[in-house]
């Protein structure tokens, strides 16, 4: 089966660093979407990604987030100052124009110290 | 905003069991998917549903869309189906997913 690869899968940064957070998702999908997981929370949206620029985004993506396609393949989070409660897992999902199944990467895991 | 709100919050079966996870949501919606987190983290996409009912092996995904519910079951089950189950919906306009909080379902041999 087609898989969304994240990586890395673990991401240790100091307070006020920049970090990008990398996703490839399923080659002919289209529509792209940044979720987190904060331990022991629900999954909340973060962004969605359509056609080349952000189609819808929460109050969570401040100016502190950015998206980015840089190429065919990958698709970045970036957050430019980290802070401590952007720990979390960050999971980058897609889905195809007529396909039903969203497909998840396995995540990654931000620690900011 | 819709409120997404399963039950139970944890479910403690023994294999070879029937397993039924309820959801319910406030606000009409387009889509209901329900999402498999293994202990690792990793989520998997189970089903989406608008109406009726989709049979995938051993899971049963149903929606109510009058009533705003859905459940999801597992026949025979097995500890290899423990993880957390979620349900996730969208409504009509918006692509984003609001999440429920899971059911963490443990099956013992």
């Amino acid at each position: 089966e087609p898989e969304v690869t994240q990586t890395p899968s673990h991401q240790v940064t100091q307070m006020g660093q920049e970090v990008i957070l990398r996703c490839v998702p399923i080659s002919n999908h289209l529509y792209f979407y940044w979720y987190r997981q904060i331990l022991g929370q629900k999954v909340e949206f973060l962004v969605s990604f359509y056609n080349n620029e952000i189609s819808e985004k929460s109050e969570i993506f401040d100016d502190q987030f950015s998206v980015e396609r840089p190429d065919g393949s990958n698709f970045t989070l970036k957050i430019r100052s980290t802070k401590l409660e952007d720990s979390a897992m960050y999971f980058c999902a897609s889905i195809g124009v007529y396909n039903e199944k969203l497909f998840f990467g396995s995540g990654t895991q931000l620690s900011v110290l | 905003k819709n409120e997404v709100e399963q039950s139970p919050q944890n479910l403690t079966a023994q294999e070879g069991e029937f397993i039924t996870i309820n959801c319910s949501y406030s606000v009409g919606i387009s889509a209901l998917h329900w999402l498999q987190q293994h202990p690792g983290g990793g989520i998997v996409s189970l089903f989406m549903l608008s109406s009726g009912k989709k049979k995938h092996g051993r899971l049963i995904a149903t929606i109510n869309i009058q009533e705003k519910h859905s459940s999801l079951h597992i026949t025979a089950s097995h500890p290899r189906d423990s993880a957390v189950y979620i349900c996730a919906v969208t409504q009509g306009g918006s692509e984003k997913l609001v999440f429920g909080k899971g059911t963490k379902l443990t099956v013992n041999p």
